[in-house]
């Protein structure tokens, strides 16, 4: 069936450095893909997104990177402040679904001061 | 202020007990949607609706019902609550193919 997962569910990083959170997609036919962010009792909010024509695309200190050949799914932040720390969430819409998301499970990002 | 708005924020109620939890947007958005979000499992659709008097399920509707009287609003219902359906609840919005802005969600426990 259709799903979106993370390989990490936990990862910590130092402040000011950089942090990778990876996704994997199931469905080949998706064109739409989101990064969430969710902080502790919020709703996700968005990050950034990317469609199927694309491969990169870039941020305010954020990097979504798309590799349709493998289905693999990429958040880059740069020089990770504690404000970001919280849970991040990747959500692909396939193609014939209607505005649907699919979502993974999340990655809790921990910043180390 | 651009938001999606839910109420109530927090509800603790009884098995069989109906109850309703509202949804509101302010961005004059097509497409509304709600979500429920259980550890482990991520946030799974439970009913969406492109627009007024259109409505569908989602991936695990048994349980809820939805309304789309007006464009703003997409109440979800609870006739008959159960413990299974002790959750964290979210609402969102969109244009259509946008992403979907989010409320800050309603905690529900069925006792």
């Amino acid at each position: 069936g259709e799903s979106v997962g993370l390989h990490l569910p936990t990862l910590s990083v130092q402040e000011g450095d950089n942090s990778i959170i990876n996704c994997a997609y199931s469905n080949s036919a998706s064109d739409y893909f989101i990064w969430y962010k969710q902080e502790s009792g919020k709703g996700p909010q968005f990050i950034i997104d990317i469609r199927s024509n694309m491969d990169k695309r870039q941020g305010q200190r954020v990097t979504v990177l798309l590799n349709k050949t493998v289905k693999h799914l990429s958040l880059q932040i740069a020089a990770t402040q504690p404000g970001d720390s919280a849970v991040y969430f990747c959500a692909e819409n396939p193609k014939d679904s209607s505005y649907k998301l699919i979502f993974g499970s999340g990655t809790r990002l921990l910043v180390r001061p | 202020e651009a938001q999606v708005t839910q109420n109530p924020r927090y509800l603790i109620t009884v098995t069989g007990k109906k109850l309703t939890v509202t949804c509101s947007q302010n961005m004059n958005h097509e497409y509304m949607s709600w979500y429920r979000q259980d550890p482990g499992l991520g946030l799974r659709q439970i009913y969406y609706s492109m627009n007024v008097e259109v409505t569908d399920k989602g991936d695990v509707p048994e349980g809820y019902k939805v309304s789309r009287k007006e464009k703003r609003n997409f109440p979800l219902i609870l006739e008959s609550p159960s413990p299974n359906q002790t959750s964290l609840y979210f609402c969102a919005s969109s244009f259509t193919d946008q992403p979907q802005h989010f409320g800050d969600g309603t905690r529900l426990s069925i006792l």
